[in-house]
């Protein structure tokens, strides 16, 4: 299985929801990545776990908190988001987190509107 | 600095014919240079990828070019058919061990 699965694929929310985007791969990969991607635009890094723990926040604001319950599954929970917030939320894992193997493989990902 | 140039933003070739994509950088520090490729509707995937110690490298129709003094690396689409149809991103892996994202080429092979 060299998949990673991301859900769901399209997801409308209101400002004052609150929503939560799952991810999951069985490669036995140890670290596990969430981008932003806007339309015509390259992948922007949110957030980086390795081996279960967060290694990296890109700044990213407090109404996105990301969450790693186990080393197979991503969770990126969602408050009060805002209208620039939609975009296509992306979900990756690597072998290892830095240098012995940097090829990432990507979700599909979820495609987000906020109204 | 971890700028990365891409270009061209958008490429029409024909079917057949050789589509090139060209990424220019500045960190002399980088040590991993691939290629990305996304469809619409998906998540991007790794094409192919090279590192400074060769100047180029061939997997089927695609293939690297690594020109380190120029700090620069295309990648080349041999023969290209409609199903190339995608965006392509150059990502070098940065000193932070994160891949920094040229801005994209949207490749459109006409049949």
């Amino acid at each position: 299985d060299t998949e990673v699965t991301q859900t769901p694929k399209h997801l409308v929310m209101g400002m004052t929801n609150k929503k939560s985007l799952k991810c999951e791969q069985h490669m036995g990969h140890r670290a596990m990545y969430w981008y932003k991607q806007k339309a015509k635009k390259p992948p922007e890094l949110m957030f980086v776990y390795s081996y279960e723990k967060l290694s990296i926040n890109e700044s990213v604001p407090s109404r996105f908190s990301p969450e790693c319950p186990n080393s197979s599954l991503l969770n990126l929970h969602l408050h009060a988001l805002q209208p620039e917030d939609s975009a296509l939320y992306l979900c990756a894992s690597s072998h290892e987190p830095t240098g012995t193997n940097e090829k990432l493989f990507f979700g599909s990902g979820t495609q987000l509107s906020v109204l | 600095q971890q700028q990365v140039k891409q270009s061209p933003q958008s490429l029409i070739v024909q079917k057949g014919g050789i589509s090139i994509i060209n990424c220019a950088y500045e960190n002399t520090a980088f040590d991993y240079f691939p290629w990305y490729q996304q469809f619409p509707g998906k998540g991007p995937a790794l094409l192919i990828a090279i590192r400074p110690d060769v100047s180029e490298k061939k997997e089927g129709r695609f293939t690297i070019s690594f020109n380190k003094s120029a700090k620069q690396f295309s990648l080349h689409i041999m023969d290209s058919q409609p199903g190339d149809s995608a965006t392509y991103f150059c990502a070098p892996l940065g000193s932070n061990y994160q891949l920094i994202w040229g801005a994209g080429t949207k490749l459109i092979i006409k049949p």
